[in-house]
């Protein structure tokens, strides 16, 4: 069974920094592109940033340039969001998505929860 | 940035009633746009690809359509379990961007 498993979420200080980790199985993490997109309390989804499938190429929400570093581990098949400078804004739940090939995303994690509060 | 926008922002529809739900883009997406289901307390779910192609798993009764600034998703009769919010997200341009949503409730 394909399954994306987020964690490392947590209630952090503002200013702080925090890593989400998205555990994947079920396929061939090496040969995938990932996302994290991010959804606010009552509100809609945010892109944040997506990683190519070799972790060469990079994309960042305007929102998250130069706070948030996206990585991953194919030797461990995990996905990483290294979250730096936090803003009560972050306060979000924080979801790991595949991206087929054709471009959209197949498969979503259930999200780990990031509360930005002093 | 590519905005997408979706209306109505609210549907308010009874059981066996028909949905239909637009998503508008601010420049042409061609045909990469995709629909995602929520519901309350869940992940999104992939619902249709590439404008108008279901997702594996999805009923017959989904259908999207258009193409280029202008696209539809479309409940032909809606079963108690569809009722949810519903996103557009386009996938044409850096940054990937998602429409508002639209919530399908029951009326």
């Amino acid at each position: 069974e394909v399954q994306l498993l987020e964690s490392g979420g947590d209630l952090v200080q503002p200013g702080g920094s925090l890593r989400l980790s998205c555990a994947a199985s079920g396929f061939t993490f090496d040969k995938c592109a990932m996302r994290w997109v991010r959804q606010a309390p009552g509100e809609g989804l945010e892109w944040v940033s997506a990683i190519s499938a070799g972790g060469g190429t990079t994309h960042y929400a305007d929102s998250v340039k130069g706070r948030f570093t996206i990585s991953r581990d194919n030797s461990k098949n995990t996905l990483y969001l290294q979250m730096s400078s936090l803003r009560a804004e972050d306060t979000a739940i924080y979801y790991c998505a595949k991206r087929d090939s054709s471009g959209y995303m197949d498969v979503w994690g259930k999200g780990t929860t990031v509360t930005v509060s002093s | 940035e590519i905005v997408l926008t979706q209306s109505p922002a609210t549907l308010s529809l009874s059981p066996g009633e028909r949905a239909t739900l637009s998503c508008r883009a601010s420049q042409s997406v061609s045909s990469s746009l995709d629909w995602y289901q929520q519901k309350p307390g869940q992940a999104p779910r992939l619902l249709i690809y590439d404008a108008s192609n279901r997702a594996t798993g999805i009923p017959a009764r989904f259908s999207g359509s258009g193409s280029g600034t202008d696209f539809t998703l479309t409940i032909s009769s809606l079963e108690p379990e569809d009722f949810a919010v519903f996103y557009c997200q386009q996938r044409s341009n850096w940054p990937l961007t998602f429409g508002g949503g639209t919530k399908v409730e029951i009326k």
